[in-house]
């Protein structure tokens, strides 16, 4: 149990192009879901919270008209990467957390996103 | 600011060895801990979680310590094998994860 899938697994954009990222619970109620960023032998960095049905929160230096959240559902969020440029290719993550395990977040596999 | 630092970034053994990574905090208000293992290219997969109350989690070849007062935690791997090749991240959770930077571990045959 506890799946989170990711899709596209990889995205190859050209500059100035938006590319939207889907992460789902499949198995799960995810009432909070969370979006990382993994720059090449980096740590992982929270770009934003999101809640069902509410704005997300973004932490600090990660500008929300650049990268959109939705969380409309309680098995989906999705991150919009808007008018992608080179310096947005990263590996981008998300996890999961709500029923019936709440005392930690499932991560799902992934999406590589290189912007040409 | 919470900082998590992990050491060694990189660990190469020879199959069998038993080893330690090393995760240092620097604020002890944390709900708990949690180590991960990442392949390359892949997702996180979390191997134990230690709340903030506990001294230790076992899974497997696996134990994790955790001495909140001091802001470290321990991952303790036995018998080390080559698939157990990967980086290993810890992170805190403060409400949301802070990640250490990992340690990349190889495991020769």
């Amino acid at each position: 149990g506890a799946v989170v899938s990711q899709h596209p697994s990889w995205v190859i954009c050209k500059s100035g192009t938006s590319v939207k990222i889907e992460c789902r619970s499949l198995d799960f109620q995810a009432t909070t879901m969370f979006w990382y960023r993994q720059f090449p032998k980096q740590s992982l960095m929270l770009m934003a919270t999101s809640n069902e049905g509410s704005k997300a929160t973004y932490e600090q230096g990660v500008e929300k008209d650049k990268f959109l959240i939705n969380h409309a559902s309680l098995t989906l969020s999705t991150l919009t990467v808007t008018s992608a440029h080179p310096e947005d290719s990263s590996f981008y993550i998300c996890s999961a957390w709500g029923q019936p395990n709440q005392e930690t977040q499932y991560f799902g596999p992934g999406t590589r996103l290189l912007v040409l | 600011k919470q900082e998590v630092t992990q050491i060694p970034a990189a660990l190469s053994v020879p199959e069998g060895e038993n080893l330690v990574l090393n995760c240092s905090f620097t604020d002890s208000a944390i709900y708990n801990l949690q180590w991960f293992r990442q392949d390359p290219g892949k997702g996180l997969t979390s191997l134990l979680l230690i709340q903030s109350s506990q001294r230790e989690q076992t899974s497997g070849r696996l134990n994790a310590s955790l001495d909140k007062s001091s802001g470290r935690s321990t991952l303790y791997i036995a018998a080390s094998q080559p698939g157990d090749s990967a980086t290993y991240l810890c992170a805190v959770n403060t409400g949301k994860l802070i990640f250490g930077q990992g340690t990349t571990l190889q495991v020769k045959p």
